[in-house]
């Protein structure tokens, strides 16, 4: 079975600093790997998915995530973060069809 | 291209009572899924549609059902509701809901049941 693990359900960071989102995932067969964002009151919004190839994802806003099969990541990065990034972060898993497979999310606060 | 929409936004019942959920997804697709968040349990899979069949399904009892119809558009119904049914409801469509798709989701239904 699939699993995905978030670090830390609050992280908070100054205005500019780096941001960093963990993830960890579990599965017995090659993943595919999302990170989505919820702002509040909305959905979710796909930053940036990993399916094949090139193991450091680029996704929307500047965010990037790297996958690492040996240390079972894909942690998610902003080198500089801005006031609108407050909102929830989830990461999540899928194997042989397009269900996914959340962690339980992490909330960003972004302070000036 | 129009995105993902769910009807109602909110929604606010009785125990009991039974609801349904409608949400369209983006044109020319003809997965849907759907997903109920709540604080406690998180983002789970309820089930998934696809040319009218349920094709995958998730650890939810049976008072939770859904449909498709020829036109993509999927209906899901909670019947008998409970105090714990209240959450926020989220569907999600892509093209064939195969491996890897990106799903896309609607902005949701929040059910609040008293």
């Amino acid at each position: 079975a699939q699993s995905v693990t978030q670090l830390g359900s609050h992280v908070s960071v100054s205005e500019g600093a780096l941001v960093l989102l963990r993830c960890n995932y579990s599965s017995s067969v090659p993943p595919y790997l999302f990170w989505y964002v919820q702002y509040p009151n909305q959905g979710l919004q796909l930053l940036l998915k990993y399916t094949t190839g090139a193991t450091l994802v680029k996704g929307i806003n500047g965010f990037e995530a790297e996958f690492k099969k040996s240390e079972t990541s894909f942690h998610l990065t902003k080198p500089s973060a801005h006031m609108s990034d407050a909102a929830e972060y989830f990461c999540a898993v899928s194997v042989r069809t397009d269900k996914l497979i959340f962690g339980t999310g992490t909330r960003l606060q972004v302070f000036p | 291209k129009a995105g993902v929409t769910q009807t109602p936004r909110y929604l606010i019942k009785t125990r009991g009572q039974q609801v349904t959920l409608s949400c369209s997804p983006i044109s020319g697709h003809r997965s849907v899924s759907w997903y109920q968040q709540t604080p406690g349990q998180g983002l789970q899979f309820l089930f998934e549609y696809f040319s009218e069949t349920q094709r995958n399904k998730g650890n939810f009892p049976g008072r939770f059902s859904g449909r498709q119809f020829s036109n993509s558009r999927s209906e899901m119904n909670v019947s008998t509701l409970e105090l714990g049914d209240s959450a926020l409801y989220l569907c999600a469509s892509s093209f064939g809901g195969g491996a890897g798709e990106t799903q896309y989701f609607g902005p949701g239904t929040r059910l609040l049941v008293l």
